[in-house]
């Protein structure tokens, strides 16, 4: 089945930095991949996805690029802000599955 | 609208005691699945279901029963809890099984003893 890795489990970056965390994925027929971030004690929410047909999605300050020949893609946070300390989460979908594979999760600390 | 619902927020139970999580959505989502969360291990699947009187198999459905009769509810049937079940468990649906935003519960966080 498919195996999604996620590094690195924690981050700590100053404010006004950039932070860059990275996922992996196994099967080729992979077909999205969205981010969500989860605040403590709160559900996960979704900041970010992209389908396999793209290479690169923006959103403001948060991006993601898809290397599918590598098989992987990674979340970038530019201009970093407290309020960005959270667990951010990758997920795989694979094309017939119906299954959402999460990777183990990034801490990631903004410090003022 | 609501979103997604979970019920209990928070649940203590004895090891070989019974219990079902409940879960609803107003959004008229056709797919509907169960994760767990543990500490380092990110969300794991236990069980999905891609419309009403569908239901399979998620990573880790050992331990754990679920039915969908109606779009709406999908509840998580303990048998017979053991400690390793503790854990903080969410509900979420999404429009479709591919390529769709899911929206999670708040939780239910559950204690066995």
């Amino acid at each position: 089945g498919e195996n999604v890795e996620q590094h690195p489990s924690t981050l700590s970056v100053q404010e006004g930095d950039s932070a860059v965390i990275k996922c992996t994925y196994s099967d080729s027929a992979s077909n999205y991949f969205p981010w969500y971030k989860q605040e403590l004690g709160k559900r996960p929410q979704l900041i970010i996805d992209i389908r396999s047909n793209v290479g690169e999605k923006k959103d403001q300050r948060i991006a993601v690029t898809l290397n599918k020949t590598a098989k992987h893609f990674s979340l970038h946070i530019t201009e970093t802000q407290p309020e960005d300390s959270a667990v951010y989460f990758c997920a795989v979908s694979t094309s017939g599955t119906y299954k959402y594979i999460f990777g183990t999760g990034t801490r990631l600390k903004v410090l003022a | 609208n609501a979103g997604v619902t979970q019920t209990p927020k928070f649940q203590v139970l004895k090891t070989g005691q019974s219990m079902t999580l409940q879960c609803a959505q107003d959004m008229n989502h056709e797919y509907m699945s169960w994760y767990r969360q543990d500490p380092g291990m990110g969300l794991r699947l236990i069980h999905y279901s891609v419309g009403a009187g569908i239901t399979d198999q998620g990573e880790v459905p050992n331990g754990y029963n679920v039915s969908r009769s109606t779009t709406e509810d999908f509840p998580l049937r303990l048998l017979s809890a053991a400690p390793s079940q503790t854990s903080v468990y969410f509900c979420a649906s999404s429009y479709s099984g591919q390529n769709y935003e899911q929206y999670f519960g708040p939780g239910t966080r559950l204690t066995v003893t």
